[in-house]
């Protein structure tokens, strides 16, 4: 069974623009994640989306936005990027949510200049 | 709310020596705990979890853990390391909020094996 897939990988992208990152959970799951791992706050939730329904919402202001459409990929969104929102985004799958495994992607590695 | 505490940023591991990764957590309401394994330019790895039964979980790769109510701990352990689990180990804590999911992490553990 495939794992969870990311896109892009690698995003460079310079202040005051937005980027918008993929996420492809485990077939089958129903429940994504999203997470912010930087080297100064560690890692950090984000929101977590159920049945194109946000569920969780992490300590993050509303630059930062996502979404679940009926196949269960997410996307999230962040606006007007600043300096500080470089950082390892990661996605995490899990069947039904809570307080079930979630199974990490590779990521998406975002420098914002 | 819940927290956790690692209380080792970085330890040292010898090639077939045992390790213990420490971790602490704090909670008002029962919680669910993990660890996870992160290789470099990686996402995380489940090595293992417990939910609820026997307080001494196996993990993957040779891994165990003892969950400590008393002691609101879950140390994790190998008795005996090889180089290739150098890696960044992180402890986790879950709890049901709001019908969801949310993972809150320590800071990591640094594991460095050396021959």
């Amino acid at each position: 069974k495939a794992g969870v897939t990311q896109t892009p990988r690698y995003l460079i992208k310079t202040r005051g623009q937005q980027v918008t990152l993929s996420c492809s959970p485990i077939s089958g799951h129903r429940s994504v994640s999203w997470y912010q791992q930087t080297p100064g706050q560690g890692l950090q939730f984000l929101f977590e989306y159920f049945s194109e329904t946000q569920r969780n919402k992490g300590n993050f202001p509303g630059r930062f936005s996502g979404r679940q459409f009926s196949n269960s990929r997410s996307e999230m969104n962040v606006s007007t990027l600043e300096l500080g929102d470089s950082a390892l985004y990661l996605c995490a799958s899990s069947k039904a949510g809570g307080p079930d495994t979630q199974y990490f992607g590779p990521g998406t590695r975002l420098t914002v200049l | 709310a819940q927290s956790v505490t690692q209380l080792d940023s970085q330890v040292p591991g010898f090639e077939e020596a045992p390790v213990e990764l420490r971790c602490n957590y704090s909670s008002s309401v029962s919680v669910y705990l993990f660890w996870y394994v992160q290789y470099p330019n990686q996402g995380l790895q489940l090595l293992l979890k417990y939910l609820s039964g026997s307080t001494l979980v196996k993990g993957i790769n040779g891994f165990e853990a003892e969950f400590n109510k008393s002691q609101t701990s879950f140390h994790l352990r190998k008795p005996s390391v090889h180089i290739s689990d150098t890696a960044e180990y992180f402890c986790a804590v879950s709890i049901l909020t709001g019908g969801g999911n949310k993972l809150t992490f320590g800071t990591g553990t640094q594991l460095k094996v050396e021959l």
